[in-house]
């Protein structure tokens, strides 16, 4: 079966330091992969999607950035994080060329003061 | 503007009682519709998914959803609810049909009065 993990569970960071995020997943082949913000009281917002190593799509623009250095493995960092980058990330997977489902990690609390 | 829309933040229901939470879509064509929960702290779970075909989908827990072409909406129903459904709801729809775009609504908060 498949699985997806995300580390860390939380994160604390000062305004300023970088980020690194990482997402990854097991027991599947070529997944797609998306980074999603969900912001206090609001939906979740699509980041950054990838359908392949070293293939990435931005889907707003920000502060932030996304890699993909493996086929199963999805880094979201920053060089310097700002106030408004608090959220939980959530890492999700698709099977590639499916009409299908998204699977979510279990995300990452962001706290930035 | 393509969007979704929940329009109601936070709902209470008693245990044992019935459950309809609306979700309704503005996009010229049929998007492909999911229904996930998310419980507290944690990530997001698919309840069912509609793509086409009969318009009652069935999902995991007992939830069902009817899509409704002149309304444009997906509301989700379950006729009664346990205390442990208590999460965030969220209704989500594929605008481009490939699957890699899914446009969230902010969500209806489930709370179950024992």
């Amino acid at each position: 079966s498949q699985t997806i993990h995300q580390w860390p569970a939380t994160l604390v960071q000062p305004v300023g330091s970088p980020l690194s995020l990482e997402c990854t997943v097991e027991g599947t082949s070529n997944p797609n992969l998306y980074w999603y913000r969900q912001a206090a009281g609001r939906g979740l917002q699509l980041l950054f999607y990838s359908v392949g190593i070293g293939q990435i799509s931005s889907e707003v623009p920000q502060n932030l950035s996304a890699s993909r250095p493996q086929d199963r493995q999805f880094i979201l960092s920053s060089k310097k994080l700002l106030l408004s980058d608090s959220g939980f990330y959530l890492c999700a997977w698709k099977r590639m060329g499916d009409l299908d489902t998204q699977y979510f990690g279990p995300g990452t609390r962001l706290t930035v003061l | 503007a393509q969007s979704v829309t929940q329009p109601d933040i936070h709902i209470t229901v008693s245990e044992g009682a019935s459950l309809e939470l609306r979700c309704n879509y503005s996009y010229g064509a049929t998007p492909y519709l999911f229904w996930y929960v998310q419980s507290p702290g944690q990530g997001l779970q698919l309840l069912l998914k509609y793509f086409s075909g009969d318009t009652l989908v069935q999902g995991i827990k007992g939830f069902e959803a009817e899509f409704k072409r002149s309304q444009s909406s997906f509301n989700l129903r379950k006729p009664s609810v346990h205390w442990s459904d208590a999460a965030e709801y969220f209704c989500a729809v594929d605008l481009t049909g490939g699957g890699n775009k899914l446009t969230f609504g902010t969500g209806t908060q489930l709370k179950v009065e024992l």
